[in-house]
């Protein structure tokens, strides 16, 4: 059964600041892996898609990676704003279905 | 492209009442849809799984009989939550896929916060 952990739970860090959200997997058979961002009470919001046969994926100031040997993807967010502020779901795409995990709630202090 | 909506929005209900959620693709024909729950502070666990015109796939541990999915249209999913209880308040989230067979990007609605009283 594939398990998706996601540490810490929660991140503040000084408006400007670049940082590395991390996710990993138990089981690298894989199709693809999302990273999504979710806004209190609101639904989610797709950042970036990476199949199983890429590396990386680059959307503005996001940066997503993903080794899926070592079962370890990373979302990198340059020159982090206070709007940067939610959680930030990881997701691993197999066997038709999405597993999350339970996200890292960001705070950008200004 | 890729927009999912959700109806309602919130909904606050009585126990005992059946409640139904729609979920549709504005945008694109969905050959799958989804279906999740999310308890405050934890993660989506996928409900169910259902396609165009069969019966929805249950997870284990989810009672078809109660979360009632049907997928009638390439546009169109609804849950319904039947004889609801104080235990499903929740937030419900639907998504949707363009692709069949192997897991393509899934494009999320806005959710539905269910309260039963």
């Amino acid at each position: 059964k594939q398990e998706v952990t996601q540490i810490p739970a929660a991140l503040s860090v000084p408006e400007g600041e670049n940082l590395v959200l991390n996710c990993s997997f138990t089981d690298s058979a894989i199709y693809n892996l999302q990273w999504f961002r979710q806004d209190p009470g609101k639904g989610l919001t797709s950042l970036l898609l990476i199949q199983s046969s890429q590396r990386e994926q680059t959307s503005g100031r996001l940066n997503a990676s993903l080794d899926k040997s070592s079962g370890r993807s990373t979302l990198y967010i340059a020159a982090s704003q206070p709007g940067d502020s939610a959680t930030y779901l990881c997701a691993v795409g197999a066997n038709s279905k999405l597993t999350f995990g339970k996200g890292i709630t960001l705070s950008v202090r200004p | 492209g890729a927009v999912v909506s959700q109806h309602p929005s919130w909904v606050i209900c009585k126990s005992g009442t059946s409640v139904k959620i729609e979920c549709r693709s504005l945008d694109f024909q969905a050959t799958t849809m989804f279906w999740y729950r999310q308890f405050p502070k934890q993660s989506l666990m996928l409900m169910a799984t259902s396609n165009e015109g069969s019966k929805a796939t249950y997870e284990q541990g989810v009672e078809k009989d109660k979360f009632l999915i049907n997928h009638a249209s390439l546009t169109l999913s609804t849950l319904t939550v039947t004889s609801a209880h104080p235990e499903d308040s929740s937030f419900y989230i639907c998504s949707a896929t363009r692709t069949s067979g192997r897991t393509g990007e899934q494009f999320f609605g806005p959710g539905t916060r269910l309260t039963v009283l």
